[in-house]
């Protein structure tokens, strides 16, 4: 099956810094890779994702890449902002299609 | 206009007792989750369900049950309690086009003395 492995598991960027989070996936069937955003007590939400049949995908200052043959995608954030403090998950959808497994998770704190 | 709403938000209970979470959610999707996240923030599918039918069933205790009386809920319902099973627990549905984008709950966070 899909295992997704998500680094760094905390990161600490000082407001208006670029933060990079990366995920590498295990089966190369995967062809839906979203990135959720969880702020503290509420549930995660998705905020990009990408499908394998495209490289680079943005929006406003979140952009991710997918890079299919290494197996491995990054979220991209420009100009932090305090609220973007969050815990963030990477995850794949697998080569069956049904269902998405996800990363460990992101501790993002953009220090003001 | 909560688009997936859970109840309760909060459940704390005794080891051994009987508990249930419900899960509704008002997007006309056909498929809904249950996820658990543990004290580590890991995330893990538990079941899913499409139009009622059961379509994904993890390696969970059947302790674990989980129930769909229309495609609008998919509640939970957890027999004899253990202490390993304080999580938090979401719900999620996704659209008819496909199981891609999820939409979350806000979760239950269940912790058992």
């Amino acid at each position: 099956g899909e295992n997704v492995e998500q680094h760094p598991s905390t990161l600490s960027v000082q407001e208006g810094d670029s933060a990079v989070i990366k995920c590498t996936y295990s089966d190369s069937a995967s062809n839906y890779f979203p990135w959720y955003k969880q702020e503290l007590g509420k549930g995660p939400q998705l905020i990009i994702d990408i499908r394998s049949n495209v490289g680079e995908k943005k929006d406003q200052r979140i952009a991710v890449t997918l890079n299919k043959t290494a197996k491995h995608f990054s979220l991209h954030i420009t100009e932090t902002q305090p609220e973007d403090s969050a815990v963030y998950f990477c995850a794949a959808l697998g080569g069956y299609g049904n269902k998405l497994v996800f990363g460990a998770g992101t501790i993002l704190r953009v220090k003001s | 206009d909560t688009a997936v709403s859970q109840t309760p938000k909060y459940l704390v209970t005794q080891m051994g007792n009987d508990k249930s979470i419900k899960c509704e959610q008002n997007l006309g999707h056909d498929t809904m989750y249950w996820y658990k996240q543990d004290s580590k923030k890991f995330l893990k599918i538990m079941f899913s369900y499409n139009n009622k039918e059961l379509i994904i069933n993890e390696t969970v205790p059947n302790r674990f049950s989980p129930k769909s009386p229309d495609k609008a809920h998919l509640n939970l319902h957890i027999n004899s309690l253990e202490l390993g099973d304080s999580a938090v627990y979401f719900c999620a549905s996704s659209p008819p086009s496909g199981i891609e984008t999820q939409y979350f709950g806000p979760g239950t966070r269940l912790l058992v003395l």
